[in-house]
């Protein structure tokens, strides 16, 4: 079963605009992972956070991890055409030697021109 | 590095016929995974192996379904005979033990079957 839930399902914005994609997990995690994948493509990792760290950044990527809440959100700034992609957050569990990750269902970015 | 290679890209066949994927992980790397995605049910984990023992094949969805991995560069995922339920994007991809970047996962540009 997935353990991540990604929300929204759907996101479409305007060129420049930020854009704010979340995920809720079930239970304890070590780390917690946000993938890309372009159209027709595999998925790509972008950035990980562990379960002791709050926040995260990089480039233009922002993630933050609520572990009370059980909940994680990814930020793109300044979005770009190229954004445009489907966005998955997968987490690991304890004890499991970081293998393998649950992932959840995806967000679906259109970053419109 | 090459990355995650999988073959063919794309496969049509007909129900009732034997179809292999295949894929070759990135050197060094001790754990492989087989991916199925579709619209309906999103990326689900089939089986996955380390050190070319599988682990845990309770996502094969039936005994239709079969996976090997006979050395660390190659493994293949083989369904017979298929069904057009099967058809969906299927990756493979691969991951090495890292305190940096734990269970970070490599994915291969995935194979497209289509079962008519």
């Amino acid at each position: 079963s997935q353990q991540g839930e990604e929300d929204p399902q759907a996101l479409s914005i305007q060129e420049g605009e930020n854009a704010t994609m979340n995920c809720s997990y079930k239970t304890s995690i070590n780390n917690l992972q946000w993938y890309r994948q372009n159209s027709g493509r595999g998925l790509v990792h972008l950035i990980l956070i562990r379960s002791n760290e709050r926040e995260k950044h990089s480039g233009r990527l922002r993630v933050t991890l609520d572990t009370s809440k059980k909940s994680s959100s990814l930020l793109i700034t300044a979005s770009r055409a190229a954004d445009t992609a489907s966005y998955f957050c997968a987490t690991a569990v304890p004890n499991s030697g970081n293998t393998p990750l649950v992932f959840g269902k995806g967000t679906r970015l259109s970053v419109i021109a | 590095d090459a990355g995650v290679i999988q073959s063919p890209r794309h496969e049509v066949t007909e129900m009732g016929q034997e179809v292999t994927l295949r894929c070759k992980p990135i050197s060094g790397h001790d754990y492989l995974f087989w991916y199925r995605q579709t619209m309906m049910r999103g990326l689900e984990l089939l089986i996955y192996f380390n050190n070319n023992v599988p682990i845990d094949d309770s996502g094969m969805p039936e005994d239709r379904f079969s996976a090997k991995m006979p050395n660390a560069s190659f493994s293949t995922l083989k369904i017979q005979p298929s069904e057009p339920r099967d058809s969906a994007v299927y990756f493979c991809a691969s991951s090495s033990p890292r305190y940096d970047r734990p269970g970070e996962q490599f994915f291969g540009p995935g194979t497209r079957l289509t079962v008519l």
